[in-house]
C-alpha cells in the first residue's frame, strides 16, 4: 500500500449505468489528482484539485464528474459513459503547490474500468 | 510527436544484466520523475530530480538539463524488477499536476 487507496479496483459497467470511483489519502497531501491510462498511450491528467477545490479541469467530458469533500478524499462520478472510456484510472496525491521540485507524487493502485 | 519519448518501448533482460532506459523531453521542465508500474496497475514513485544523480538501492537515476535528457539504469537485473517504467516530467511553468508523460518502457527480466 502506498498511502493512496483506490476502490474498486475492478468494475464492469454498462452503458447507462451510473457508479463512482473513491480515493482516500491519509498523507497529509493538499492536493488529488484522477489520471487515466488507456492501452499503448501515456496517462492523461483529468482532473486536479489542490486545498479541496478544482483548480484543473483538463477537458475532460461531462460524463465524468469528479467530486473532493475534504483534503483526504476524492470521487470520480461516471455516468452513461462509452466503451472508449474502458481504461485504468488512477489517483494521486501530492504535498505541494505549483510546478516546483520539491514535491513528489504518490499514486494508488488504480481501478481497471470496463464499459460494456 | 510526444513531448516526452522514452525507449526502448520494450527490453528483455537476462537476470543479472545491467540495464539502461532513457527518456528525452522537448518543454522546459521543474523535475523529472521516474515512475515503476507494476502488471496490477499500481504506480510507485521511484525518483524525483531537477538535476544531477540520485541512487537508491540498485537503481541509479541521472539528468543533464542542458540535453534534455534522463536515464534510469538498473544494476544486476532481478526478475521482479520486471515492470513498465514511465517517466514523466513537470513542466516548468505549468500549472499544478501538469505532469507529461512518456508512454513507459516495458521490461521484462528473465531468471
Amino acid at each position: 500500500e502506498t498511502g493512496v487507496t483506490q476502490t474498486p479496483r475492478h468494475l464492469v459497467m454498462g452503458m447507462t449505468n451510473k457508479k463512482s470511483l473513491k480515493c482516500e489519502q491519509h498523507l497529509g497531501h493538499n492536493a488529488m489528482y484522477w489520471y487515466k491510462q488507456s492501452a499503448k498511450k501515456p496517462l492523461e491528467l483529468m482532473f486536479v484539485y489542490s486545498l479541496e477545490e478544482r483548480v484543473e479541469n483538463n477537458s475532460v467530458p461531462s460524463r465524468f464528474s469528479p467530486e473532493c469533500p475534504n483534503s483526504s478524499h476524492l470521487f470520480l462520478h461516471l455516468h452513461t459513459l462509452q466503451p472508449e472510456d474502458s481504461a485504468l484510472y488512477l489517483c494521486a496525491s501530492s504535498q505541494g503547490q505549483g510546478a516546483t521540485a520539491n514535491y513528489g507524487y504518490t499514486f494508488g493502485s488504480g481501478t481497471r474500468l470496463t464499459v460494456v | 510527436k510526444n513531448e516526452v519519448e522514452q525507449s526502448p518501448q520494450n527490453l528483455t533482460a537476462q537476470e543479472g544484466e545491467f540495464i539502461t532506459i532513457n527518456c528525452s523531453y522537448s518543454v522546459g521542465i521543474s523535475a523529472l520523475h521516474w515512475l515503476q508500474q507494476h502488471p496490477g496497475g499500481g504506480i510507485v514513485s521511484l525518483f524525483m530530480l531537477s538535476s544531477g544523480k540520485k541512487k537508491h538501492g540498485r537503481l541509479i537515476a541521472t539528468i543533464n538539463i542542458q540535453e534534455k535528457h534522463s536515464s534510469l539504469h538498473i544494476t544486476a537485473s532481478h526478475p521482479r524488477d520486471s515492470a513498465v517504467y514511465i517517466c514523466a516530467v513537470v513542466n516548468y511553468g505549468g500549472s499544478q499536476g501538469n505532469l507529461i508523460f512518456g508512454k513507459g518502457t516495458k521490461l521484462s527480466v528473465k531468471p
